[in-house]
């Protein structure tokens, strides 16, 4: 099994321009997130889904978006990149509720 | 309410040593309490989680202590060796949170050989 995969590894984006973050998994988890990790910081949840069609906001949202029209992909869209958006992205997915969360390997976004 | 506080921010153990991690929260109806190790330029990993209805929980040389009274749990690496360096991240969860993870803020750790 993949896993989680998330695409792509790495992206320079100019100030104002748009992109969507992939995310997909195959071990059918209904629980999809999205992080991001500042150096030296810990993980803020951005958005969050609970299953297809389904998507919520988490502690960071402003300036993203997700949909969740299948159960094995969750993707992140920015739509006007701005420098604090500078991080790395992670999206996780899990079975359910007191479940352990599978990571991607993250996706490493620089906006200048 | 939600908040989970890690310490310390960084830490150096020698090879052979001790290496211990604590994190206090403040949401009682947290149930749910697993660590995450994290290598450099990769995703979390799930370490090892406990449920409040035990003390202690260990697998090999990571173990965690669970203080349900003081609202505080740590991890425990005995005999740290280089390879465990990496920064590691509690967390906690319960029914009120859903399914969302709160995340400690990390703690970085360098094993010197």
């Amino acid at each position: 099994n993949a896993g989680v995969t998330q695409t792509p590894k790495f992206r320079i984006l100019k100030i104002g321009q748009s992109m969507t973050l992939q995310c997909t998994q195959d071990m059918n988890h209904n629980y999809m997130y999205w992080y991001r990790q500042d150096p030296g910081m810990g993980l803020k949840l951005i958005y969050y889904s609970v299953g297809a069609g389904i998507t919520d906001k988490g502690e960071v949202p402003n300036g993203y978006n997700v949909s969740r029209s299948t159960t094995e992909d969750f993707p992140l869209r920015l739509e006007l990149a701005a420098p604090s958006q500078t991080s790395v992205y992670f999206c996780a997915s899990s079975s359910g509720q007191n479940y352990g969360y599978t990571f991607g390997s993250g996706t490493r976004l620089t906006v200048v | 309410q939600q908040q989970v506080k890690q310490s310390p921010q960084s830490l150096i153990v020698q090879k052979g040593g001790i290496s211990i991690i604590n994190c206090a929260y403040e949401n009682t109806a947290f149930d749910y309490f697993p660590w995450y190790q994290q290598f450099p330029g990769k995703g979390p990993a799930l370490l090892i989680a406990i449920r409040p209805d035990v003390s202690e929980k260990k697998e090999g040389r990571f173990t965690i202590s669970f203080n349900k009274s003081a609202k505080q749990f740590s991890l425990h690496i005995m005999d740290s060796q280089p390879g465990d360096s990496a920064t590691y991240f509690c967390a906690a969860t319960g029914e009120t949170s859903g399914s969302r993870l709160t995340f400690g803020e990390g703690t970085q750790l360098t094993v010197n050989p």
